[in-house]
């Protein structure tokens, strides 16, 4: 079974760029149809989806987060990674880098879901 | 706000069945797949149920879950304390190309 590890440091000063890399162990990134998802949580919250990336490099993104996030894929060294620029506060969270499965039923009809998480990293962006 | 709307907590005694419910609208899960996640105290999600009723090899068959319309159910019979946890349902969105979740309901056995 893959396994997931998030790291990447655990304080960011406002305005500057949180940067977190996911190293995949466990088999090849580009074994597979898969997508590779950051999510994330603020402490005592709910999960909030950040984005993906496929290794052919196509991504999707958070609307709500879309202006500030770069999702990459290095296949050579099983690693994606994550860059959400201009952070305040309420960026503080723990970040999740998690592989998702995805299907396409038709008439528009998908399934999303996502079989293996990373333990999670907390960032905290403060002065 | 969450895009998905589920009850905050649920409780009941161990052996006991309770229900999770998660509603949506048409564009995630009136016509997308939903999955359910547990996530026990200071550790990361786990996948619980896939494609509204899937479980992953190893997930016992005391869950299950169902789905009518823009609302999916889970289930949980026989209720340990271990089961104790967050419980999060998360679709796809195609209005807004996004994968939602809903709030979050923490189950507690009492």
């Amino acid at each position: 079974q893959v396994q997931l590890q998030e790291s990447g440091p655990g304080l960011v000063k406002p305005s500057q760029t949180l940067s977190l890399t996911c190293t995949v162990s466990g088999g090849p990134m580009y074994s597979g149809t898969y997508y590779w998802n950051w999510i994330r949580q603020p402490a005592g919250k709910g999960l909030e989806w950040i984005g993906r990336a496929y290794i052919s490099g196509s991504t999707n993104y958070n609307p709500s987060l879309k202006s500030r996030v770069t999702i990459s894929v290095d296949t050579s060294k099983n690693q994606f990674s994550l860059k959400l620029s201009s952070v305040t506060a309420a960026d503080t969270a723990v970040y999740y880098c998690a592989r998702g499965y995805p299907s396409y039923y038709g008439a528009g009809s998908y399934s999303f879901y996502f079989e293996d998480w990373g333990q999670g990293t907390l960032v905290t962006v403060s002065s | 706000q969450s895009v998905l709307t589920q009850p905050p907590s649920v409780s009941a005694a161990p052996g006991q069945t309770v229900t999770i419910s998660c509603s949506g609208s048409s564009s995630n899960i009136g016509i997308n797949y939903v999955s359910w996640y547990q996530q026990l105290p200071g550790t990361a999600p786990k996948l619980l149920i896939y494609d509204n009723n899937k479980r992953p090899s190893g997930i016992p068959d005391r869950f299950s879950g169902s789905k009518s319309g823009t609302s999916v159910t889970l289930g949980i019979t026989g209720l340990q304390t271990g089961d104790e946890a967050d419980y999060y349902c998360g679709t796809w969105d195609n209005s807004l190309s996004a994968e939602v979740f809903g709030g979050g309901t923490k189950l507690t056995v009492l």
